[in-house]
């Protein structure tokens, strides 16, 4: 059965940072590409970021680009999002995604909270 | 980057009814096109992909069609579970989610 579990978020002031992880198994980790999608409270789901499964091709939304850094470490079947100089409007739920065969988004983690405020 | 844009962004139904939710891309998607359900609390489930394709375990009282720049995602048939939020998602260039549409009870 395939398992993302997402962890490290939690509360962060104004231009701080702050690590997300992923946890994957049931499945290759290395041989699929993966992606951080979130949803601000109230608000629809805003696309991320995505790294290949090799690492080496990485895109950013942007939102973010230029402050959050996307990696994975496939030894640890870990997907990371580093944040960095944090806003209030990146708070949200933040989900890892694993792709399907066609690209689809199939597979979702259950999302953690980051909150942005002093 | 390729815009998505969904209507109506509320829907309002009764069990039974048919109901259709209507996407448009800014830019020619092909068939990249993908449908999620949403419930409060919970992560999005996938519904289709290809435009078109029912993912496994989907009711087949889901379906979608459209390519380009216009999509369409129908429920023959509204269920009580239905009552959800749906989201259209482009993935021909990266990807970008429509605005959502609520489907609330009327």
């Amino acid at each position: 059965e395939v398992q993302l579990v997402e962890s490290g978020g939690g509360l962060v002031q104004p231009g701080g940072s702050l690590r997300l992880s992923c946890a994957a198994s049931g499945f290759t980790f290395s041989s699929y590409s993966m992606h951080w999608v979130r949803q601000a409270p109230g608000k629809g789901l805003e696309y991320v970021s995505a790294i290949s499964s090799n690492g080496r091709s990485t895109y950013y939304g942007n939102s973010v680009k230029g402050r959050f850094t996307i990696s994975r470490d496939n030894s640890k079947n870990t997907l990371y999002l580093q944040m960095g100089s944090l806003r209030a409007e990146d708070m949200a739920v933040y989900y890892c995604a694993r792709e399907d065969a066609g690209r689809e988004l199939l597979y979702w983690g259950q999302g953690t909270l980051v909150t942005v405020s002093s | 980057d390729i815009q998505m844009t969904q209507s109506p962004s509320t829907l309002s139904a009764s069990v039974g009814d048919r109901v259709t939710i209507t996407c448009r891309a800014s830019q020619s998607i092909g068939s990249w096109l993908a449908w999620y359900q949403q419930k409060p609390g919970k992560a999005p489930k996938l519904l289709i992909y290809k435009a078109s394709s029912l993912e496994s375990g989907v009711p087949s009282r889901f379906s979608g069609s459209g390519s380009g720049t216009e999509f369409t995602l129908t429920i023959s048939s509204l269920q009580p579970d239905d009552f959800a939020t749906y989201y259209c998602q482009q993935y021909s260039y990266y990807y970008t989610f429509g605005q959502g549409t609520k489907l609330e009870i009327k």
